[in-house]
């Protein structure tokens, strides 16, 4: 079973700041099945990155996607009050089963 | 657009079953995947499995032999069942759609989410 690490567990950075944020795999993962997802607290997570670096719709420009085999990276190009949520990554190409990060939550400073 | 819905029981006593529905309005059943996703109080997301509109599945391999998901196409309704509950089975449950390239088969992701359903098991 694929096992993706977040890093860090807790970013605190003010509005306007860049952010990245890291996910990485035990073993290689195709870019193709690798998503991002946002939740913020008392709702659903929502997608916001498939395929490693495709912004799913209706998402912003400064939430850009990267990365291969087991280094994946979430960058927000400039912080606004509504991206302070908890981040996910996802793996969805490696059978048995799907596995998702252990979060990373994003915090105003 | 469409819209997904769970149901079920918010309190389920321990070695019992837990049985959930999800309703899928505004869109059709077919050609996607449908996941069952699970967050305990305060914690991360756990996938629980997928069933695919022909009918074949594939489970998180540390919840397989305790859980089964199905669908009824004329109800439009992708169900869930978790034998013998536990208190660790506590959680938010989701049912999110997997949309797909038909031609390439590439996954583009768990694109819609339901609000989710709170489940707790207890005495």
């Amino acid at each position: 079973e694929v096992v993706l690490t977040q890093s860090p567990g807790t970013l605190s950075l003010s509005p306007g700041e860049r952010a990245t944020l890291s996910c990485r795999a035990s073993q290689f993962v195709s870019s193709s099945y690798l998503a991002w997802y946002q939740q913020k607290p008392g709702q659903a997570p929502r997608l916001l990155i498939y395929g490693a670096s495709n912004r799913a719709t209706g998402i912003p420009d400064r939430f850009s996607g990267s990365g291969s085999e087991t280094d994946f990276t979430l960058t927000i190009s400039r912080l606004e009050p509504e991206d302070f949520a908890v981040y996910y990554c996802q793996q969805y190409g490696n059978l048995p089963g799907y596995t998702f990060g252990q979060g990373t939550r994003l915090e105003i400073k | 657009q469409v819209q997904l819905e769970e149901s079920g029981p918010a309190l389920v006593k321990p070695s019992e079953t837990l049985s959930l529905t999800c309703t899928v309005s505004g869109g059709s059943i077919s050609p996607f995947y449908w996941s069952w996703v699970r967050q305990p109080p305060g914690k991360g997301l756990e996938w629980i499995g997928y069933i695919y509109f022909s009918g074949s599945t594939n489970y998180n391999p540390s919840l397989k032999s305790r859980v089964t998901i199905s669908l009824d196409t004329s109800k439009n309704h992708v169900s869930l069942k978790v034998r013998s509950v536990t208190a660790a089975d506590t959680a938010v449950y989701y049912c999110a759609r997997e949309s797909y390239n038909t031609v390439t088969g590439d996954s583009y992701g768990l694109d819609v989410w339901g609000q989710g359903t709170t489940v707790t098991v207890s005495s």
